[in-house]
């Protein structure tokens, strides 16, 4: 069964520093987003995407936030200088059309030093 | 603000045991779904309920979604031990983007 890839699992960076997270969505997929967990805490929205633009994003998706698509077949979220809050298990999904389910990929835990 | 409340958040039982997991909100939603989380994994999908009222079976999990569509119930008959896991409710927002809003979880644990 076709399922998203992320990578890397485990990111460990030193606050200031830009990352970039990867996501491979599935191939057929039209609609990406990205999601994150800190720990202990609920999944929040941070991104739709479609169409090769952004259609959402949350109150957490401010400037230092960036995703883009640069072919067809990555989906990156890039973080521009973290901070010790970015912290958080980062998740991508995708789905065929917008209200149909999202599958989710195994996600990159980030920690923030 | 859409937001969907899930009880209990934490639920110990013995294997056998038959439980029943709610998500609530105020606000009505298109649709429900349900995932299971298991540790250093990201959410997978158990089930999609769209229909007011509509009730969804998969093996000795069962799903409902409310007549007005602001709540879902997940009741599990006969628990095992593999059914140990985190359950998440999750529902389309309204903007119409696919933006999910997830539940806080039940974190469910099934002792042998």
């Amino acid at each position: 069964e076709p399922e998203v890839t992320q990578t890397p699992s485990h990111q460990v960076t030193q606050m200031g520093q830009e990352v970039i997270l990867r996501c491979v969505p599935i191939s057929n997929h039209l609609y990406f987003y990205w999601y994150r967990q800190i720990l202990g805490q609920k999944v929040e929205f941070l991104v739709s995407f479609y169409n090769n633009e952004i259609s959402e994003k949350s109150e957490i998706f401010d400037d230092q936030f960036s995703v883009e698509r640069p072919d067809g077949s990555n989906f990156t979220l890039k973080i521009r200088s973290t901070k010790l809050e970015d912290s958080a298990m980062y998740f991508c999904a995708s789905s065929g059309e917008g209200d149909q389910p999202q599958h989710f990929g195994d996600g990159t835990r980030l920690s923030i030093l | 603000t859409q937001l969907l409340e899930q009880s209990p958040q934490f639920l110990s039982i013995q294997e056998g045991e038959n439980l029943t997991v709610y998500c609530n909100s105020s606000s009505v939603f298109s649709s429900l779904q349900w995932y299971r989380q298991e540790p250093g994994e990201g959410p997978v999908l158990l089930v999609t309920v769209v229909t007011g009222g509509e009730v969804k079976k998969l093996k000795r999990l069962t799903f409902q979604f409310g007549d007005a569509r602001k709540d879902s119930s997940l009741h599990i008959t006969a628990a095992q031990p593999g059914d140990t896991g985190l359950y998440l409710c999750a529902g389309h927002g309204s903007s119409n983007t696919g933006k999910l809003i997830f539940g806080q979880g039940t974190t469910l644990q099934v002792k042998p």
